[in-house]
């Protein structure tokens, strides 16, 4: 299996700014690499899917790139809300049938 | 999109005792899995559950203390057998997003379970 690391630590972020989450991993490029959102106390949110052919996905105020040189997705919330406050996690698909592998999350914190 | 929910939604247990957790989908889909999230950790896929068949455990996870039920196209229950205090952690269930294609997952609320 891969190993994928997330930073551990909170990104503590003013309201208004950039966030950027990293996801590294250790093994073979999957096909497609995911970021999900989870809230206290509530399963993960799908947010974006991006394919091993793509290099970056768009989706409102979200942006994920994918670099498989680097072994390595970033992941942008730009114009950061308090509201976008949670934990970020991404996934990798590891066989044909979809099963994901999570990271264990990088917790956001924006402050208005 | 799925609408996925789990019950019950939280449980505190005693040693030695087992746990069925429920989940129900509002609409048809073939794969269903099981998640465990311990505290600060990443979720840990438990086992693939399809519909007709024996569900498919990973690497630490047995079917005696794990059994899994897959009776129909929406609904799936995990059971926590002869529980530990180390078995406390969310439980969650997620389908695939299109039948036979699981790209993204939609998931449940989770069961909190703590036991003592």
């Amino acid at each position: 299996s891969q190993k994928i690391e997330q930073n551990s630590e909170a990104l503590n972020i003013q309201e208004g700014k950039t966030a950027t989450l990293t996801c590294n991993y250790t093994n073979y490029s999957p096909a497609y690499l995911q970021w999900y959102r989870q809230d206290p106390g509530r399963g993960p949110v799908f947010l974006l899917l991006i394919r091993e052919n793509e290099k970056e996905k768009r989706k409102e105020r979200l942006k994920v790139t994918f670099d498989t040189t680097l072994k390595q997705s970033l992941f942008h919330i730009t114009a950061s809300q308090p509201a976008d406050s949670a934990t970020y996690l991404c996934a990798l698909v590891t066989d044909s049938w979809g099963k994901l592998q999570f990271g264990a999350g990088t917790q956001v914190v924006v402050t208005p | 999109s799925a609408v996925i929910s789990q019950k019950p939604s939280r449980d505190i247990c005693q040693r030695g005792t087992s746990l069925t957790i429920q989940c129900q989908v509002d609409s048809q889909v073939t794969m269903m899995f099981w998640y465990r999230q311990q505290p600060g950790q990443s979720l840990t896929l438990i086992a693939t559950a399809n519909q007709g068949s024996e569900a498919t455990y990973e690497s630490g996870f047995v079917i005696d203390k794990f059994p899994i039920s897959r009776p129909n196209l929406t609904f799936s229950t995990l059971t926590v057998s002869n529980m530990s205090p180390e078995d406390s952690s969310i439980y969650l269930c997620s389908v695939e997003s299109d039948r036979g294609r699981s790209e993204t997952q939609y998931f449940g609320p989770g069961t909190r379970l703590l036991v003592l």
